[in-house]
């Protein structure tokens, strides 16, 4: 059974920092494109940011860009998020996503994790 | 960026009856090379992480009822759920995954009346 258990959501102060990691299992983490998606009650479902099989390629929303940075452990089945300079409206529930090899679409979401970013 | 709009917004279905949602992307999603659509549909219900439904715009992801179905081509998409049950109570998204960055529509509730 494909399972995505995320962790690391917390309240964090705008302009603090968090990291975000993500605990695959039930497949071949290795050879599935990774993603992190986000959902706020205004804004819906937004993408964050990808990352490729080996950890080459990686792609951002043009909100998060330099502020955030995906990365993943494929010996540890793990993916991460590291975010700096936090603000408010990046308050939201984080999923950790895997992306179809036949399918173009998002086809395994975690629980999610909340991250609350406020003084 | 590929802009994705939904509607309606929320709609009210009796049990039993049709719930049709809208999908309208901004540029086509069609890709030529593999004649299909970038196209899928997502529900998410309260309190759970959002799932697949439909994917290259029609095809259902395995163990999802057939009374869900997915059509359109190009910019304009639909997904029907037929005999509406009180399980199927959820938002439901459409996604593009033509470009990057992968968007999604705003969204469309559907309940009970």
């Amino acid at each position: 059974e494909v399972q995505l258990v995320e962790s690391g959501g917390d309240l964090v102060q705008p302009g603090g920092s968090l990291r975000l990691s993500c605990a695959g299992s039930g497949f071949i983490f290795s050879t599935f494109w990774m993603n992190w998606v986000r959902q706020t009650p205004g804004r819906g479902l937004e993408w964050v940011a990808s990352i490729k099989q080996d950890g080459s390629e990686t792609s951002y929303v043009d909100s998060v860009k330099g502020r955030f940075t995906i990365s993943r452990d494929n010996a540890k089945n793990s993916l991460s998020l590291q975010m700096n300079n936090l603000r408010a409206d990046d308050t939201a529930v984080y999923y950790c996503v895997r992306e179809g090899i036949v399918v173009a679409a998002f086809d395994y979401w975690g629980q999610g994790t909340l991250v609350t970013v406020s003084s | 960026d590929i802009v994705m709009t939904q509607s309606p917004d929320s709609l009210a279905v009796s049990l039993g009856e049709r719930a049709t949602i809208n999908c309208k992307s901004s540029q086509s999603v069609f890709h030529s090379l593999n004649n299909k659509n970038y196209l899928a549909w997502y529900q998410h219900k309260v309190g759970q992480p959002p799932e697949l439904l439909i994917y290259w715009a029609s095809t259902r992801e395995s163990g999802v009822p057939d009374r869900f179905s997915g059509s359109g081509s190009g910019t304009d998409f639909t997904l029907t759920i037929n005999s509406l049950q009180a399980e199927d109570v959820a938002v439901y998204y459409c996604q593009q995954h033509y470009g990057t960055p992968p968007t999604f529509g705003g969204g469309t509730k559907v309940e009970i009346k």
